[in-house]
């Protein structure tokens, strides 16, 4: 199976702040990778896709980058709506998750 | 609107067998895989497997082979997982979540997911 592992997993900031979270996956994963995030009690919801697509009507301030096996997910400028943890999946063979990245108010 | 509405809260006795259900609507049932998928408290989310609502065809994690199965009713546009043998460890929140439109052989992201179901495995 594909291990995806993800850093921080906790991570301190601010409104306002540019933060970024990375995904490592054990093998190549060409660029099949998505970010979600979730809120607590809540299913996760789908930010990116295909490693650097944005889903529709996830604001613009999120933007994720990588290929191969090293990704990152960044937001802009943090707003307080954004506080939550984020978990980065591979879709090349089966489905993997990441433990996740709890994203707490400095 | 897409929407996956799944089956309440459930509690278990180890080794008693649990059976949740997961009703599309907004989209052609038919159409899109549908993956289930559980996270115990505190922990990422884990695939268990699929089933294409179309063919009926499924492809389980090999962790839960042997000891899970999805099916589906397309008259009614539900699927259901049922798993067997519960442990303690078994307790988690499931989900059902529907498979983005290209997903081949039924390996892709997840677009759509269930308000999720508690499954507490307590003796």
């Amino acid at each position: 199976d594909i291990q995806m592992t993800q850093s921080p997993s906790t991570l301190s900031a601010s409104v306002g702040d540019r933060v970024t979270i990375t995904c490592r996956a054990s093998q190549r994963i060409s660029g099949w990778l998505a970010w979600y995030q979730q809120k607590p009690g809540k299913a996760p919801k789908l930010l990116i896709y295909k490693a650097s697509s944005l889903e529709s009507g996830v604001p613009s301030r999120f933007s994720g980058s990588g290929s191969g096996t090293e990704f990152t997910l960044t937001i802009s400028s943090l707003q307080v709506d954004d506080f939550a943890t984020y978990y980065c999946q591979q879709y090349d063979t089966n489905l993997t998750f990441g433990q996740g990245t709890k994203l707490e108010i400095k | 609107q897409v929407q996956l509405v799944q089956s309440g809260p459930e509690v278990k006795r180890p080794g008693a067998s649990m059976k949740v259900s997961c009703k599309g609507s907004g989209y052609t049932f038919t159409a899109y895989f549908l993956h289930w998928v559980r996270q115990a408290p505190g922990h990422g989310p884990e695939w268990m497997g699929w089933i294409n609502p179309h063919s009926g065809g499924t492809k389980y994690a090999q962790k839960f082979q042997g000891r899970v199965s999805m099916t589906r009713d397309t008259s009614i546009g539900t699927a259901y997982m049922e798993l067997s043998s519960l442990t303690k460890d078994d307790t988690a929140v499931y989900y059902c979540a529907r498979g983005e439109e290209y997903c081949s052989g039924g390996i892709c992201y997840l677009d759509h997911w269930g308000q999720g179901i508690l499954v507490t495995v307590s003796s």
